[in-house]
């Protein structure tokens, strides 16, 4: 089967950095990516990795390490807007279907 | 460009009944793929249609129907609806092309009492 891990909750103030990981186990892997899901709304797709690295787009930055399964999501000069559901997606190889992780709910304080 | 449009965005059933899902995904796209979520347990997958044929398919019960026309509408169907079908159902469209890029509508929020 597929499982990806993130953490389930997530508290960062306001101006601050904060970096949601995401481990997966699959069976095929083709790329990360990541979604915001604000609470009522639709998510919206933020970042894409298919190859090693680092991959910056604003304030949002997304890293995957292929050998160690792993990624994370940086969000930089957290605004209280950035409070939302954060998802990490697997997709596997060729036309196959995203697999979600289960979020993590960040809480941006002031 | 027009976004991802699901209707009805809200709707209440009984235990039992059936109900269908409609999805009009971004013009152009020829994917579209369900999803069923539920608090605390993320996107759980239901299927995906591509050029009007069923491409993928999770593991949901034969209950969870779905199909494409050839305008690329897609609707989905649940029969013999359980309390445990209550969710936000929600539906993804894409070029079909594995960029890991899904555009999703703000989805159905089914209530079965």
């Amino acid at each position: 089967g597929q499982s990806l891990e993130q953490p389930s909750e997530v508290t960062a103030v306001e101006g601050a950095i904060v970096q949601i990981n995401c481990t997966y186990q699959t069976s095929g892997f083709y790329g990360l990516s990541w979604y915001q899901q604000h609470d009522g709304g639709a998510p919206t797709f933020l970042s894409y990795n298919a190859l090693d690295g680092l991959e910056e787009t604003g304030r949002f930055s997304s890293f995957l390490s292929r050998s160690d399964s792993y990624g994370y999501l940086l969000l930089q000069e957290l605004q209280m807007k950035d409070s939302a559901s954060y998802f990490c997606a697997v997709s596997l190889s060729g036309n196959t279907p995203l697999v979600f992780g289960k979020g993590t709910r960040l809480s941006v304080i002031a | 460009k027009a976004g991802v449009t699901q209707t009805p965005r809200y709707l209440i059933k009984t235990r039992g009944q059936q109900v269908t899902l409609s999805c009009s995904p971004i013009s152009g796209h020829r994917s579209v793929s369900w999803y069923q979520q539920t608090p605390g347990q993320g996107l759980q997958f239901l299927f995906e249609y591509f050029s009007e044929t069923q491409r993928n398919k999770g593991n949901f019960p034969g209950r969870f129907s779905g199909r494409q026309f050839s305008n690329s509408r897609s609707e989905m169907n649940v029969s013999t609806l359980e309390l445990g079908d209550s969710a936000l159902y929600l539906c993804a469209s894409s070029k079909g092309t594995n960029t890991g890029e899904l555009f999703f509508g703000e989805g159905s929020r089914l209530t079965v009492l």
